[in-house]
């Protein structure tokens, strides 16, 4: 499978506890971005990475999130000492950016559940 | 500002056409989506219209985008009992970081 993998699928967790997840994108794919989902609402920007270099953070992204892509391939993405209201799907989708490209389509992964009790 | 708006729901009978409806408030806007979302899953990108174009068919599925009105909708001729699942409307906007907007999506639900 050659698509975007997020891992894990879900991820249950109590207040306060930190979580790291995972994306894996698209091999040839030079941008990847964060985006959260709540119920009944759409997808939410929460970051975005050229490469290795984070070029967008949305206010969403407290100072309890932080995202890395350290070899410009997978991301991980943390949020320490959860809260309730962290609970949604966490998706990660890629794209590959070029000049002319064309309409940037992005290629979602299956999306991390995280619940916070 | 940047805001989407589309109707929540929509019921049809398995054969019918369906018809989503998004309208969108920023006129800078260049590229437009449709994307499907089936439970439990992440979003799969239908189809897109190009901000200068009205129309665009792809098999079953017809976007037309009113530019005047803001207005953009899909249609999906001879709607399957598989076709049941949410659909959102996206815009990008000129100049930007191609980060789209999207709308609350609006669930179909396809029925015998």
């Amino acid at each position: 499978d050659t698509g975007v993998s997020q891992d894990p699928r879900h991820k249950i967790t109590k207040r306060g506890q930190n979580v790291t997840f995972r994306c894996d994108p698209i091999s040839e794919h030079n941008r990847l971005y964060w985006y959260r989902q709540t119920l009944g609402q759409g997808p939410e920007f929460l970051t975005y990475f050229q490469n290795e270099a984070q070029l967008e953070k949305s206010r969403l992204l407290s100072d309890r999130f932080s995202a890395e892509r350290p070899k410009g391939s997978f991301s991980t993405l943390e949020i320490q000492r959860t809260e309730q209201g962290d609970s949604a799907m966490y998706l990660c989708a890629s794209s590959l950016s070029a000049a002319g490209a064309g309409s940037n389509e992005q290629f979602f992964g299956p999306g991390t559940r995280l619940t916070v009790l | 500002g940047e805001d989407v708006e589309q109707s929540l729901f929509l019921s049809v009978r398995e054969g019918d056409s369906s018809v989503i409806n998004c309208t969108y408030t920023d006129s800078s806007s260049t590229y437009l989506y449709w994307y499907k979302q089936e439970p439990g899953a992440g979003l799969q990108l239908l189809t897109y219209i190009f901000s200068n174009m009205d129309m665009k068919q792809d098999q079953r599925l017809t976007v037309l985008l009113n530019k005047k009105d803001k207005h953009l909708s899909l249609r999906i001729a001879d709607t399957q009992t598989g076709d049941s699942a949410i659909y959102f409307c996206a815009e990008i906007l000129s100049g930007g970081s191609y980060i789209p907007t999207f709308g609350r999506g609006t669930s179909l639900i396809v029925h015998p």
